[in-house]
């Protein structure tokens, strides 16, 4: 089955500074690839995704991009800020009714 | 923005009792899922549900776990018989039919602390 790995595990950056997360998947038969934030004691909160089709997919401060030869895709934030602290999770699945698969999480800390 | 609810957001138990996690789903949903979280670990699936039958499930969701939707509203998770590494957050969710995993919608988790 589908396996997600991603990293780093924790980050912390000067707020206004750029936040990349990476994640690699095993499954080629894999499409969606979601990104959700999940706050302190709340629901994961789908940010942004993308599909095997575009590279590269882009929502104001949020940018996913998408490497399929390689199996890899990453979130990008870019003018971080203290608001942008929490765990971020990256998920892959087949589509249609398959299950997404998570990757462990990222959390992280942005610093004023 | 509509919601999924759980009940309840803390369950302590002790190992070897059966406990039941409750899930309100959105009303116009009808695919509904259980993951869970162990601390410091990755978000897992346990088992999709749809027209009142189980669609998919992992290895995780062995025979001490089950699911139900008893009233046509609520979708629950049994684990009959407690174990330690059963401990973990337990997320549920749904979306409609004909849509993609886009659409889905988790609610806010329940907290299971097996003693």
């Amino acid at each position: 089955g589908e396996n997600v790995e991603q990293h780093p595990s924790t980050l912390s950056v000067q707020e206004g500074d750029s936040a990349v997360i990476k994640c690699t998947y095993s499954d080629s038969a894999s499409n969606y690839f979601p990104w959700y934030k999940q706050e302190l004691g709340k629901r994961p909160q789908l940010i942004i995704d993308i599909r095997s089709n575009v590279g590269e997919k882009k929502d104001q401060r949020i940018a996913v991009t998408l490497n399929k030869t390689a199996k890899h895709f990453s979130l990008h934030i870019t003018e971080t800020q203290p608001e942008d602290s929490a765990v971020y999770f990256c998920a892959a699945s087949r589509g249609g009714n398959t299950p997404l698969v998570f990757g462990k999480g990222t959390r992280l800390s942005v610093i004023a | 923005e509509p919601e999924v609810t759980q009940t309840p957001s803390h369950q302590v138990t002790q190992m070897g009792q059966e406990v039941i996690l409750r899930c309100v789903p959105i009303s116009n949903h009808l695919y509904f899922y259980w993951y869970r979280q162990i601390l410091g670990q990755k978000v897992e699936f346990l088992v999709s549900f749809y027209n009142n039958e189980i669609s998919e499930k992992s290895e995780i969701f062995d025979d001490q776990f089950s699911v139900e939707r008893p009233d046509g509203s609520n979708f629950t998770l049994k684990i009959r018989s407690t174990k330690l590494e059963d401990s973990a957050m337990y997320f549920c969710a749904s979306r409609v039919p004909g849509t993609g995993l886009e659409k889905l919608f988790f609610g806010s988790g329940t907290q299971l602390s097996v003693l």
